[in-house]
């Protein structure tokens, strides 16, 4: 079974400083790793993915995530936070495999202060 | 974006009484899914399609029905409404199975059951 355990459901950063959201997951199988990033009253939007290939995945604005297999870890940053970035964070992990639906975190909410 | 409209976008129903919530896209992609978001809970698959009058249930299955009978529409329904069913209900699309491309979510239903 595949589980992706986000920690921290709240995280608190001034505007100028890194942000780093912690994901770890357990598959059975080589994930796929997903971010997403809800705005309020919006849907989803993917903010990156790791499928194979480099470890380093480069997303939409300015953010990216390392997959490290030995950590079984896919931990987001961004070097300096945006107002813009106050969002709930959602780390999902997958089998790979047509078809198979994503295994969402319980989300992380971005407060960003000035 | 991706051509996904959620209908309606806020409902409020009675405990007992059916619901029907749909799903409609405009990208031809095989496979759909519904999703709930609860609070600490991230988002959880209830049932997903990937054809036409082909799905599968998913993690919180129970008291949901779904149909498919044209490739653009998925229907989600409550049998008997319940207080635990009020949360915010995403459909999400995606062309080859989320494990291998990008899910397109769509703006969501907001259902609270009174």
């Amino acid at each position: 079974a595949q589980s992706v355990t986000q920690l921290g459901s709240h995280v608190s950063v001034s505007e100028g400083a890194l942000v780093l959201l912690r994901c770890n997951y357990s598959s059975s199988v080589p994930p796929y790793l997903f971010w997403y990033v809800q705005y309020p009253n919006q849907g989803l939007q993917l903010l990156l993915k790791y499928t194979t290939g480099a470890t380093l995945v480069k997303g939409i604005n300015g953010f990216e995530a390392e997959f490290k297999k030995s950590e079984t870890s896919f931990h987001l940053t961004k070097p300096s936070a945006h107002m813009s970035d106050a969002a709930e964070y959602f780390c999902a992990v997958s089998k790979g495999q047509a078809g198979t639906a994503l295994i969402f975190g319980k989300g992380t909410t971005l407060s960003v202060s000035s | 974006d991706a051509g996904i409209t959620q209908s309606p976008r806020h409902k409020v129903t009675e405990t007992g009484t059916p619901v029907t919530l749909r799903c409609h896209q405009t990208e031809n992609h095989r496979y759909m899914y519904w999703y709930r978001q609860d609070p600490g809970h991230g988002l959880r698959l209830i049932h997903y399609s990937y054809g036409v009058k082909d799905t599968d249930k998913g993690e919180v299955s129970d008291g949901y029905s779904v149909s498919r009978s044209k490739t653009e529409d998925f229907l989600l329904t409550l049998e008997s409404a319940t207080s635990s069913q009020t949360s915010v209900y995403f459909c999400a699309i995606s062309e080859s199975g989320q494990g291998t491309t990008e899910a397109f979510f769509g703006q969501g239903t907001r259902l609270t059951v009174v």
